[in-house]
């Protein structure tokens, strides 16, 4: 069974620029949840996807999108780089995303840097 | 929304025992405890979900008071690879998301 993988593992961007990370989900996951971690803080959601459609959304705005595929990978892009964007983005996948209290289980993350 | 951890850093030498609390304004649906070493992922420890539930795990458990919308973790003769920060994470009754604490940072010394 594989975990969770996430790439890049680091990057460094640009105010105003736009990045895409990605996710894979653990074996046997249909959901995936983003997460953005700022140093020395938790992590605070950004949205859940379920078999390819978003199923909730944080307090983040819509320049933070996603995407989920068949295979139940997902991407998270951000456009308009801001600095406060810098963090370690998580993602989180679990089996159903349709039951409440459902173990979540997270990647290793990417970290971003905008300068 | 974001549940209150404490206390926010605790220093133990090795077999002492530590509590971590957790505590929401909110009414919780369930309560999950993560640890996290520096530069790594969170890696899920236990979740509860009934009011006065407990679980255990090794020297590791924990209580969740549906009541009072607050949970405890319990770590008992701790070991050096208990250090890093613990994260409780709450889920609503309403959605899917978990709203993290800010963590309390934990290290076992020698």
């Amino acid at each position: 069974e594989t975990g969770v993988t996430q790439s890049p593992t680091h990057l460094i961007k640009t105010r105003g620029q736009q990045v895409t990370l990605r996710c894979s989900s653990q074996s046997g996951h249909n959901t995936v949840s983003w997460y953005q971690q700022a140093l020395g803080q938790g992590p605070q959601f950004i949205f859940q996807y379920y078999r390819e459609e978003e199923n909730g959304r944080g307090n983040f705005p819509p320049r933070f999108s996603g995407l989920q595929f068949p295979n139940y990978s997902s991407e998270l892009n951000v456009n308009a780089l801001e600095l406060d964007d810098s963090a370690l983005y998580l993602c989180a996948s679990s089996y159903t995303g349709l039951v409440k209290g459902e173990t979540q289980y997270f990647g290793p993350g990417t970290r971003l840097l905008v300068l | 929304q974001q549940p209150v951890q404490s206390p926010q850093a605790v220093i133990l030498r090795e077999g002492e025992d530590a509590v971590i609390n957790c505590s929401s304004s909110k009414a919780l649906y369930s309560v999950h405890w993560y640890r996290q070493k520096h530069g790594e992922a969170p890696v899920f420890l236990m979740i509860l979900l009934k009011g006065g539930e407990q679980k255990g795990h090794d020297k590791i458990s924990a209580s969740f008071n549906e009541k009072k919308q607050q949970s405890s973790l319990y770590l008992t003769a701790s070991q050096l690879s208990y250090s890093g920060t613990y994260f409780c994470g709450t889920g609503r009754h309403s959605g899917y998301a978990l709203n993290f604490g800010k963590g309390t940072s934990l290290l076992v010394t020698p």
